[in-house]
């Protein structure tokens, strides 16, 4: 298997503009993960779907953040403004099943907004 | 919420020592996973333990759930194992979320 697969892995942007991060999980999996990961906040989870619905989306930090999932095999994170504190590595990681199940992580998405 | 900890914080080794490091959690756990985030970034899945023992190569893992406590061991390290290490788990009674210790940063050195 590929593993879960993001992109970009990279995406510099300026401050106002849209941002969207890429996800594909494992096939298979039911429950996919979005995380963020900054030096003072450590890893976070934002917000987790399973079998393409949102269930929970209380780490997602504000409006200006937004997630869906319109099939399983693809999910997108979007940002839009965007804003410098936005700056961080983006994780996409999916499992097998909530609960006892082991979670998969991608590469991430390194997202820098000037 | 479960609260999870990690020690030591950072760790210096010289190319062939061995270390433990150790994660301990404050509730009944039905999932703990121990991860190595390398130099780039990428988070590597190395042991998925909620009890007993794994062993991998020059690596291997103990949970022992009931003193809510797991160690991950490294023999001979070598320069690749340099990176964050990260104990995560979830929750007996809330298996909504992995919750993530704040790591033990390892540099290994020639």
């Amino acid at each position: 298997d590929a593993g879960v697969i993001q992109s970009p892995r990279h995406e510099v942007t300026e401050m106002g503009q849209e941002v969207t991060l890429r996800c594909k999980p494992i096939s298979g999996h039911d429950y996919l993960f979005w995380y963020r990961q900054t030096m003072m906040r450590g890893l976070e989870l934002l917000i987790y779907f399973n079998n393409n619905v949102p269930i929970d989306d209380s780490g997602m930090p504000e409006d200006r953040f937004s997630a869906k999932m319109p099939n399983a095999s693809f999910s997108t994170l979007k940002i839009q403004p965007s804003e410098p504190r936005d700056s961080a590595v983006y994780f996409c990681a999916s499992s097998p099943r909530q609960g006892a199940y082991e979670q998969y992580f991608g590469p991430g998405t390194r997202l820098t907004v000037t | 919420g479960i609260q999870v900890e990690q020690s030591p914080p950072d760790l210096i080794l010289q190319e062939g020592a061995n270390s433990t490091l150790r994660c301990n959690f404050s509730d009944s756990v039905n999932n703990l996973q121990w991860f190595h985030q390398n130099p780039w970034g990428q988070l590597i899945n190395l042991f998925y333990i909620p009890s007993g023992t794994k062993q991998n190569g020059r690596l291997s893992a103990t949970t022992v759930a009931t003193e809510r406590y797991s160690l991950l061991y490294i023999s001979s390290s070598q320069t690749t194992d340099s990176g964050v290490y990260f104990c995560a788990v979830k929750g007996a009674y809330n298996t909504d979320k992995l919750i993530f210790g704040t790591g033990t940063r390892l540099q290994v050195f020639p």
